[in-house]
């Protein structure tokens, strides 16, 4: 089965310090995994996807296949990315596929 | 660029009548949109995916009879909630992925939502 596990519901955090955001994922091939953000009020966006390697927002996630985990990490949290995170797994790589959303997170970073 | 537009941003109906939810992509073509649902403090459900020319392909539990989807256009896909009841009541969210230039394959772009209420 397809699925995509974070297991906090809530990280809360002061500003300045290190943020990880878990997720876990289960699929049998090699899937695309995305973490999407959404801040007070606005739509879902993408934040970053693991075949990008890209930091984003000081964010970045590294896909270890052996643990089946995509965690989101900052080094030292800002205010402004106090938002939603989901996390969310594609299950074929290339053309079109459907998004597969964990439960996600809220980032609460307090000043 | 790669902006998706939804309309109406909220519907309130009366049980048994139908509401159609809009979902454009304004500057790009979209041969794919994809429908979810949100629930109050929940994740999004993904109810089915769109193809533009062909039929919806619905996930396991979604009534493809109650959530009509057309998907009439490379800009335009259509959720028509039909004989709607209060437990239909949610946070309906479109998506679309884009061709060629403007986005990357797999990515999808967000609509606003739409907020239906069935009293």
């Amino acid at each position: 089965a397809q699925r995509v596990t974070q297991p906090e519901k809530l990280l809360s955090v002061f500003k300045g310090a290190p943020v990880e955001l878990k997720c876990n994922y289960s699929y049998s091939g090699s899937p695309e995994l995305f973490w999407y953000v959404q801040y007070s009020r606005q739509r879902l966006q993408l934040l970053l996807r693991h075949i990008s390697r890209e930091s984003i927002k000081g964010f970045t996630a590294d896909l270890n296949k052996g643990e089946t985990s995509f965690h989101l990490k900052k080094p030292f949290a800002q205010e402004e990315d106090s938002a939603m995170y989901y996390c969310a797994l594609s299950p074929f790589s290339g053309g079109y596929n459907k998004l597969i959303f964990g439960a996600g997170t809220r980032l609460a970073v307090h000043p | 660029g790669a902006v998706v537009s939804q309309h109406p941003s909220r519907v309130i109906c009366k049980s048994g009548t139908s509401v159609k939810i809009e979902c454009r992509s304004l500057d790009f073509q979209a041969t794919t949109m994809f429908w979810y649902r949100q629930f109050p403090k929940q994740s999004l459900m993904l109810m089915a995916t769109s193809n533009e020319g062909s039929k919806a392909t619905y996930e396991q539990g979604v009534e493809k009879d109650k959530f009509l989807i057309n998907h009439a256009s490379l800009t335009l896909s259509t959720l028509t909630v039909t004989s709607a009841h209060p437990e239909d009541s949610s946070f309906y969210i479109c998506s679309a992925s884009p061709w060629g230039a403007g986005g990357t394959i797999n990515e999808q772009f967000f609509g606003p939502g739409t907020r239906l209420t069935v009293l």
